[in-house]
């Protein structure tokens, strides 16, 4: 079965730098978004992305946050300067048309 | 808006008997429903879907769910619990057609031997 796929799967870095987390969407599928989960919180919406470029973001989604999908099969999210606070189980998802999304196994990231 | 209310954090239930994950949404337009399972150090995945078709909906691993407009609640049931079951359960609402997903804060479903 098709699957999305998250690299890496943990990274520990340090406060201030930039941060590249990747994604390989579901091949045929067209809306692409970025969720994240703070420990022991709930799951929230950060962006979602169609036709090339950001169709829907959260108040989350500052100026620190962009994403890219550079070649056709890949779908980034890079965090510029790193906080304490952007420490979180990030996940990538995908879907073919809006109703049903399909996430990867995520992402954590530490940042210390 | 829309926003999602899982009524219990956890639940625990004995292997064999049924299990009821409760969730009462809120949305202002026909909402999509889902149930996502995330095992520990694991993704979330899908586990059923109600876009305004059929009102129960079957999942996998023998879980379904029954959409009730007049209470505002998606819950989900098994008739019987395995062990493989434990894990935690997010109830997730959208607006059809909206792709940004709105999840409640998740069941700690524990299965006792």
């Amino acid at each position: 079965e098709p699957e999305v796929t998250q690299t890496p799967s943990h990274q520990v870095t340090q406060m201030g730098q930039e941060v590249i987390l990747r994604c390989v969407p579901i091949s045929n599928h067209l809306y692409f978004y970025w969720y994240r989960q703070i420990l022991g919180q709930k799951v929230e919406f950060l962006v979602s992305f169609y036709n090339n470029e950001i169709s829907e973001k959260s108040e989350i989604f500052d100026d620190q946050f962009s994403v890219e999908r550079p070649d056709g099969s890949n779908f980034t999210l890079k965090i510029r300067s790193t906080k304490l606070e952007d420490s979180a189980m990030y996940f990538c998802a995908s879907s073919e048309v809006s109703d049903t999304i399909y996430f990867g196994e995520g992402s954590w990231l530490t940042v210390v | 808006a829309q926003s999602v209310t899982q009524l219990d954090s956890h639940v625990s239930v004995s292997e064999g008997t049924p299990v009821l994950l409760r969730c009462n949404y809120s949305s202002s337009y026909s909402p999509s429903l889902f149930w996502y399972v995330q095992h520990p150090n694991k993704g979330l995945q899908l586990l059923l879907k109600y876009t305004s078709a059929a009102t129960l909906v079957k999942g996998i691993n023998g879980f379904e769910a029954e959409f009730k407009k007049s209470e505002t609640s998606f819950h989900l049931t098994k008739p019987s619990a395995h062990m493989s079951d434990a894990a935690e359960y997010f109830c997730v609402v959208s607006n059809f057609g909206n792709e940004k997903l709105t999840f409640g804060t998740g069941t700690r479903l524990t299965i006792i031997p």
